[in-house]
């Protein structure tokens, strides 16, 4: 089956330090990956999306790029802010199932 | 463009009640979601509806049912509550189409006391 995993957190940065929060995937086929982020006492909100192998997606200053040789998706920003943080989950979504499939989500803490 | 919206945004009930959580979807969107997510167990999926028809299901006990109306919104119906069903139910709708991004409700925190 399906499968996401995160790395733990939580991620505690210095305001303007570079973040990576890696992301594995499991999945039959070709699925589409995803990040999505979840601010203090609110639902979920996409963050960026890729749909085929070597595919980036971007939005906010943060990537992503589908690698399907590695089976990864690697969130990066190259200097986060304190109002990025925030909870961040890795998904995935494969062709008949359309369920996402969650990583367990890692928290960032940016302080100033 | 109006998101997606659900209520209540709090629920409050005893156990072995019944609780219904209501969503709307985006304008345009036919197919709706409800996922839970409960403390240190993630977001898990719970039911996919599209045209009214229940199309996909995880891996949750019968109890936890639910139905799309005409209008695409949905409505999640938890029966027999237990304290484990507490947690943050979300709800998210995307176009019909596959591989569409799910654009995701503020969700309905459901308390069982």
């Amino acid at each position: 089956g399906n499968s996401v995993t995160q790395m733990e957190g939580p991620v505690t940065l210095s305001e303007e330090a570079f973040l990576t929060i890696n992301c594995t995937y499991t999945a039959t086929g070709y699925p589409s990956l995803f990040w999505y982020v979840q601010y203090p006492g609110e639902g979920l909100q996409l963050l960026l999306k890729a749909t085929k192998a070597d595919d980036k997606g971007s939005n906010k200053g943060f990537e992503a790029t589908y690698r399907k040789e590695t089976t990864s998706f690697h969130l990066e920003k190259g200097s986060v802010q304190v109002s990025d943080s925030a909870v961040y989950f890795c998904a995935l979504s494969s062709a008949g199932r359309r369920a996402l499939t969650f990583g367990s989500g890692t928290r960032l803490q940016v302080q100033p | 463009e109006a998101g997606v919206t659900q209520s209540p945004t709090h629920l409050i009930k005893t156990r072995g009640q019944q609780a219904t959580l209501r969503c709307s979807p985006i304008s345009g969107h036919t197919s709706v979601y409800w996922y839970q997510q409960a403390l240190g167990l993630g977001l898990q999926f719970l039911l996919w509806y599209d045209e009214g028809e229940e199309r996909n299901r995880g891996n949750f006990p019968p109890r936890f049912s639910g139905r799309q109306f005409p209008n695409y919104s949905s409505e999640l119906n938890v029966n027999a509550l237990e304290l484990e069903d507490s947690a943050l139910y979300l709800c998210a709708s995307s176009l019909g189409t596959s591989f569409n991004e799910q654009f995701f409700g503020p969700g309905t925190r459901l308390t069982v006391l």
